[in-house]
């Protein structure tokens, strides 16, 4: 199975900063049709997964523009440009190339 | 606008079958691939399989005991998880995978949450 690993696993900011969630997948993410399927979700507390990325970089209608989404191959970041107090919650990779697997999940909270 | 809502026991006797049933209203459930993802209590999503026009794919490590099948006429599909443990106890939700991307889930339910106890 491949393996998906974040890091950090809790993540600690301030208001207004910003806060990079690294993900790393043990093979290539790279599908035989040339695409990476790498989405990312926010699950805030007592609620269900919402997608924020999907295809490594691209953004839901409707998710602000502090999130973004980067990387490729078995490397994939996402960043918050400015944390906000609606973006406590924890986040998740996933990768949907070879069956679907999560990674563990980061935390984020407010300091 | 879509909206998915699973339904079915919440507790469950060890050995036993879980079974659940998500309803998608707002909207058709032909053409889109269906899954279910489980949460086990304070851990990470696990994705179970998924249904596609009555096609099915599940992952391996639940592929000897589960069932996803789809009734289009009530626009709902069902889970199916047979000789449970313990180790099944988990919020188990329906969700609907975005066009064109695998995995990428847009639309989910709200989760149900299924105890395996005796």
């Amino acid at each position: 199975d491949v393996v998906l690993t974040q890091s950090p696993l809790s993540l600690p900011v301030t208001l207004g900063q910003p806060a990079s969630i690294s993900c790393r997948s043990t093979q290539s993410l790279v599908f035989r049709d040339g695409n990476t399927y790498l989405t990312w979700f926010q699950q805030r507390p007592g609620q269900s997964p919402r997608r924020l990325i999907y295809k490594v970089s691209n953004r839901d209608s409707g998710v602000p523009d502090r999130f973004s989404g980067s990387g490729s191959g078995t490397d994939f970041t996402l960043k918050i440009s400015r944390v906000e107090a609606e973006d406590v919650g924890v986040y998740y990779c996933m990768q949907g190339t070879h069956w679907y697997t999560f990674g563990q999940g980061t935390k984020l909270e407010i300091k | 606008q879509v909206q998915l809502q699973e339904s079915g026991p919440g507790l469950v006797k060890p050995s036993e079958t879980l079974s659940l049933i998500c309803t998608v209203s707002g909207g058709s459930i032909k053409g889109y691939f269906w899954s279910w993802i489980r949460q086990p209590p304070g851990k990470s999503l696990e994705w179970i399989g998924y249904i596609y026009d009555s096609g099915t794919t599940y992952f391996p490590s639940f592929k000897s005991r589960v069932t996803i099948s789809v009734d289009t006429s009530k626009n709902q599909f069902s889970l199916r998880l047979s000789s449970v443990t313990a180790a099944d106890t988990a919020v188990y939700y329906c969700a609907r995978e975005g066009g064109g991307s695998f995995g990428a889930y847009d639309m989910w339910g709200q989760g149900t949450m299924v105890t395996v106890s005796s």
